[in-house]
This record gives C-alpha cells, sequence and structure tokens, in this order.
C-alpha cells in the first residue's frame, strides 16, 4: 500500500483564493513528521511546513496552514490568497519515527499540480 | 534557498560516459541525501549518508557510485549509465539531531540529466 497519496494530479484556482491540496498517509508509528515542498519548473524542492505527529495546533507559515487530522491520517495543505507564484508542483512527505529509521527515509506522494489562474 | 547547490544543472551524457554530479550544502548540516524523480514516478530516495558514512543504499545499480568526502559535500558518480535513468536528481541535507522525524531535508535545485 502507498504511505503518502496524492489524489488530485492537478487543480485550478483563482488568483487571491484559497485551495487546499489533500494529503492521506498511512503509518503504524506513533512518532511522525509531515512535510509540504513546493516544486516549481525550475525543479528546485522548496520545503514549506511541517506538521509533527505529536503536535496538537495545526502548523502554520505564512499563507499556509497544514490541516492536521490524525485520526483520518490526513494532513491536507492550505494555501490562502493564492497567488500566480505559487504555480507549481506540491508534494506531501512523512518520515517515520521507528527506532530503526537510520536510513532518514522521507516518503514522497505522487505530486498535485497547481495552476493559479489571473 | 541557496544553502543547498548542485552542478551541472544540466547534463546529457552517451551510455559509455563517465560524468559526475555534485552536492555542496552550505547549512552545517550532518546528513545529505541523493534522491531520483522520474517522470509519472513518485521522488525515489537513492543513497543517504550521516556523518559522512553511508547509511542507506535504496537497491540503487551498481553504475551509480557515490563519494561523501566530508559533511559538505557529495558527489554521485555515473557510468555506462541507460536511457531510462534519465531523469532529475535532487540532492538533499539535513541536521539530525536524533529525532529523525522531526528534521527537515532542504533539497538543492536538482541535476536534469539525459541518458542518449
Amino acid at each position: 500500500a502507498q504511505k503518502i497519496t496524492q489524489t488530485q494530479p492537478g487543480m485550478f484556482v483563482q488568483e487571491k483564493e484559497a485551495v487546499t491540496l489533500d494529503c492521506t498517509y498511512d503509518t503504524s508509528d506513533q512518532s511522525y513528521g509531515l512535510f509540504w515542498y513546493k516544486q516549481p519548473s525550475s525543479g528546485e524542492m522548496i520545503f514549506l511546513i511541517y506538521q509533527g505527529s505529536y503536535d496538537e495546533q495545526n502548523a502554520t507559515e505564512g499563507r499556509y496552514s497544514l490541516n492536521f487530522q490524525k485520526a483520518r491520517k490526513s494532513a491536507n495543505l492550505v494555501i490562502s490568497a493564492s497567488q500566480l507564484g505559487d504555480s507549481a508542483m506540491y508534494f506531501c512527505a512523512m518520515r517515520e519515527g521507528h527506532s530503526n529509521n537510520a536510513g532518514n527515509m522521507l516518503t514522497f506522494g505522487g505530486g498535485t499540480r497547481l495552476m493559479v489562474k489571473p | 534557498e541557496t544553502g543547498v547547490t548542485q552542478t551541472p544543472r544540466h547534463l546529457v551524457m552517451g551510455m559509455t560516459n563517465k560524468k559526475s554530479l555534485k552536492c555542496e550544502q552550505h547549512l552545517g548540516h550532518n546528513a545529505m541525501y541523493w534522491y531520483k524523480q522520474s517522470a509519472k514516478k513518485p521522488l525515489e530516495l537513492m543513497f543517504v549518508y550521516n556523518f559522512k558514512e553511508q547509511t542507506e543504499n535504496n537497491s540503487v545499480p551498481s553504475r551509480f557510485s557515490p563519494e561523501c568526502p566530508n559533511s559538505s559535500h557529495l558527489f554521485l558518480h555515473l557510468h555506462t549509465l541507460q536511457p531510462e535513468d534519465s531523469a532529475l536528481y535532487l540532492c538533499a541535507s539535513s541536521q539530525e539531531v536524533g529525532q529523525g522525524f522531526t528534521d527537515t531535508q532542504y533539497f538543492g535545485p536538482g541535476t536534469r540529466l539525459t541518458v542518449l
């Protein structure tokens, strides 16, 4: 089974509106971290936001917030007031905290392509 | 984010060539990674180095050979590649403080490799 699932291959949003990008995950670990990255057409993977499994509050970073629903194993990214520069691929990723994590494994989803319309 | 740099940004090579990809991190991190991103596939971890020691080789063919001479530099040596090895190769680094699931990986801009 896939560990990270992003069900939206592509999405459109009108400039200045908010958009939610979905991410569900699968793990049996109690300790894990969830990350969102943005990848513009230039290729660089840009870190956006982090949510730890023990964090009681949803993470926020500027216009980015993470809607963390632990019981449903979802970690959706919300971008408020979309800008044209937000057009990019967005990846959800997870690091699990099991004791044998010597490999520092970061598992990625398949990504969502967001297109912001002027 | 210019903390992780990669050279070259683009590389075209024949199947019999030998080339190397270079990654340098300026963040003072103690772990470095190579990832492969192929079209229509999720990002795949290839190699991990913690404190200059390789701790992960994710079933990568031997035609890919990593080298980590110090905690700031990471190389990926390429030889006798196949056309299916064409992909974006991304380097990343992180500061591993023991609770791995909290440690963020920061990526470089990638090297887009084409094998003819």
